[in-house]
């Protein structure tokens, strides 16, 4: 099957702590997106990729990291410098950054901070 | 600048009638619009998308939404609402990058 894969899909993180969230993709796609969402808004994009070993920040990057190693993967690192983790993260891909292209999401990793 | 407006944070219909969603977006061009559907602790699920071809587009589940460039609209609707039509919709306009509505919760009464 292909698809996005995320991984936990719950994740607890103490205070001072980095931690990691995977996102693997088998679709072949190029472009891959990290968005988080809080209750009542719609998705803010924090890192976007166009191709392997580039990324972009997005809206809200501070706090956060990325690396883009393989094609079929984008892990985000939410740092200590994040104040407010607490989310629902969710992780994108799509054939190329061009406007029509459709996004395909994984299943999400909900962050809680101990 | 581009920008997307969902018109009603909350929604509630009762099984069988019909669903009306709405969405009113700003764009310098002629952008992509697409409605995507969210179930609790999911991840999205696209349900259509309209890039410059027929304006009425049809989606999954019975869904379609009319793109109305004079108004500057791309409603989303279902003639008749199921239980489990009961989630977050987001309408998204694709312009260089995603831009998201803050999303509908759509609630079906039985």
């Amino acid at each position: 099957d292909g698809g996005i894969t995320q991984s936990p899909k719950y994740l607890f993180r103490k205070e001072g702590q980095n931690v990691t969230l995977s996102c693997e993709q088998n679709l072949n796609h190029d472009a891959m997106y990290w968005y988080r969402q809080d209750p009542g808004q719609g998705l803010r994009l924090i890192y976007y990729s166009q191709i392997v070993n580039d990324f972009q920040k997005g809206d809200i990057a501070e706090g956060y990291s990325v690396s883009r190693e393989k094609k079929e993967s984008f892990p985000l690192t939410v740092t200590s410098a994040q104040k407010n983790p607490t989310a629902f993260y969710l992780c994108a891909s799509s054939i190329g950054i061009r406007d029509q292209e459709t996004q395909y999401f994984g299943p999400g990793t909900r962050l809680l901070v101990l | 600048a581009q920008s997307v407006t969902q018109l009603d944070s909350h929604v509630s219909v009762s099984e069988g009638t019909p669903v009306l969603l709405r969405c009113n977006y700003s764009s310098s061009y002629s952008p992509s619009l697409f409605w995507y559907v969210q179930h609790p602790n999911k991840g999205l699920q696209l349900l259509l998308k309209y890039t410059s071809a027929a304006t009425l587009v049809k989606g999954i589940n019975g869904f379609e939404a009319e793109f109305k460039k004079s108004e500057t609209s791309f409603h989303l609707t279902k003639p008749s609402a199921h239980m489990s039509d009961a989630a977050e919709y987001f309408c998204v306009v694709g312009y260089n990058k995603f831009y998201f509505g803050s999303g509908t919760k759509l609630n079906v009464k039985p």
